[in-house]
């Protein structure tokens, strides 16, 4: 149980043009879902907090305008990088969980590159 | 804010040793603490979850400790084999998951 997937799984985009990655829970409702990114060699750090029906809640230096998120239902949420640009090629993944429990669902992350 | 460090950063031991990797982190405020493995260019696999109440966790090869009222975890791996090459990731939950940097190990067959 406690599944979540990612779509893409890669993706390849120009500067400048937008690139929306999905997160979805296939077998629980998730009324939390997470936004990680991972540069090369780095670890995970967390970009944003989203809480099904709310507005997300972005880690310092993440910007809100630029990597948008929407978590419209309870089984899906999506992160949009607007005006992409090559340094926000990265590794990104999303996590799932739902409340009172202190437990997150990893997806299997998309690769972003930006030509 | 908490903060997550994994020591070594990199380690390379030839195959069949036992080994230790080790995770500190400085907010003992924690609900539980979890290990992953990540393979270059992959998504995460979850290891091992110690819930704060707990002392240790088991499967396999794997056994992982947490002491909170030092901050501290080990992941001991025994027997170690070529195919545990990956790296090793130790996260603290306190409402937000934190992450260290990694421990990048190889096993030399």
């Amino acid at each position: 149980g406690a599944v979540v997937s990612q779509h893409p799984s890669w993706v390849i985009c120009k500067s400048g043009t937008s690139v929306k990655i999905e997160c979805r829970s296939l077998d629980f409702q998730a009324t939390t879902m997470f936004w990680y990114r991972q540069f090369p060699k780095q670890s995970l750090m967390l970009m944003a907090t989203s809480n099904e029906g709310s507005k997300a809640t972005y880690e310092q230096g993440v910007e809100k305008d630029k990597f948008l998120i929407n978590h419209a239902s309870l089984t899906l949420s999506t992160l949009t990088v607007t005006s992409a640009h090559p340094e926000d090629s990265s590794f990104y993944i999303c996590s799932a969980s739902w409340t009172g429990h202190y437990e997150q669902y990893f997806g299997p992350g998309t690769r972003l590159t930006v030509t | 804010k908490q903060e997550v460090t994994q020591i070594p950063a990199a380690l390379s031991v030839p195959e069949g040793e036992n080994l230790v990797l080790n995770c500190s982190f400085t907010d003992s405020a924690i609900y539980n603490l979890q290990w992953f493995r990540q393979d270059p260019g992959k998504g995460l696999t979850s290891l091992l979850l110690i819930q704060s109440s707990q002392r240790e966790q088991t499967s396999g090869r794997l056994n992982a400790s947490l002491d909170k009222s030092s901050g501290r975890s080990t992941l001991y791996i025994a027997a170690s084999q070529p195919g545990d090459s990956a790296t090793y990731l130790c996260a603290v939950n306190n409402n937000d998951m934190r992450f260290g940097a990694g421990t990048r190990l190889t096993v030399k067959p």
